[in-house]
């Protein structure tokens, strides 16, 4: 039992270049979120699916994209990324309205 | 809109030393949860403890204790005799249920450093 997987764990970038951040639970969870943690500003949402076929803006939507592949997958797109987006971004899961769980993170720098 | 306060930035204790971090938070919904969380210097995020509105007895475990008062709107978690390992940083977070999901606002984190 993994929990939530995310790949890649560092990632280098140039402005502009795309990318996708992989999630991926085994918890049977129906409720996946991807949050972005900066240096003193905590974690914030953004995007969120809360259930297979739902997806949903959070708190910094502007820059990305989202799909929930399937109830296990959910992924995180960059389409032209930019110096901003340098960020620890983390995948969680949980049961609907349950206790979220976090994946390990994806350390991105964008030159 | 939902907000956690965590007002102290950097806590530095010696070993054994009791600690407490402070979490206010502001909602106008009646059912909510209050969460902390821990990041260790290894990055990851580790869930310590969930509480909802309606359950304000405080909670004890090993040398963790958390302190919720709905009068104040505060959630606070004490460290009993605190150990090295016990350096990290420290999120409270506020969820809203809305019967669909449970979206997490976060504080800025407490970082604690215990010395030897």
């Amino acid at each position: 039992n993994a929990g939530v997987t995310q790949t890649p764990k560092f990632q280098v970038l140039k402005t502009g270049q795309s990318m996708t951040l992989q999630c991926a639970q085994d918890m049977n969870h129906n409720s996946m979120y991807w949050y972005r943690q900066d240096p003193g500003m905590g974690l914030r949402l953004i995007y969120y699916s809360a259930s297979e076929g739902t997806t949903d803006k959070g708190e910094v939507p502007n820059g990305y994209n989202v799909s929930r592949l399937n109830k296990r997958e959910f992924s995180l797109r960059l389409e032209s990324a930019a110096p901003s987006q340098t960020s620890v971004y983390f995948c969680a899961s949980s049961v609907q309205g349950g206790t979220q769980y976090f994946g390990p993170g994806t350390r991105l720098t964008v030159l | 809109a939902q907000k956690v306060t965590q007002a102290q930035t950097e806590i530095s204790v010696v070993e054994k030393e009791d600690v407490t971090l402070d979490c206010v938070y502001e909602t106008r919904d009646t059912t909510y949860y209050l969460f902390w969380y821990k990041q260790p210097p290894s990055g990851e995020l580790v869930f310590l403890i969930r509480r909802n509105s309606f359950d304000e007895q405080n909670e004890i475990s090993g040398r963790y204790s958390w302190n919720f008062q709905k009068s104040t709107s505060s959630f606070n978690f004490t460290i009993t005799a605190s150990q090295v390992v016990d350096s990290a940083v420290y999120f409270c977070a506020l969820s809203e249920w809305n019967g669909a999901n449970s979206k997490l606002t976060f504080g800025k984190g407490i970082t604690l450093s215990v010395r030897p």
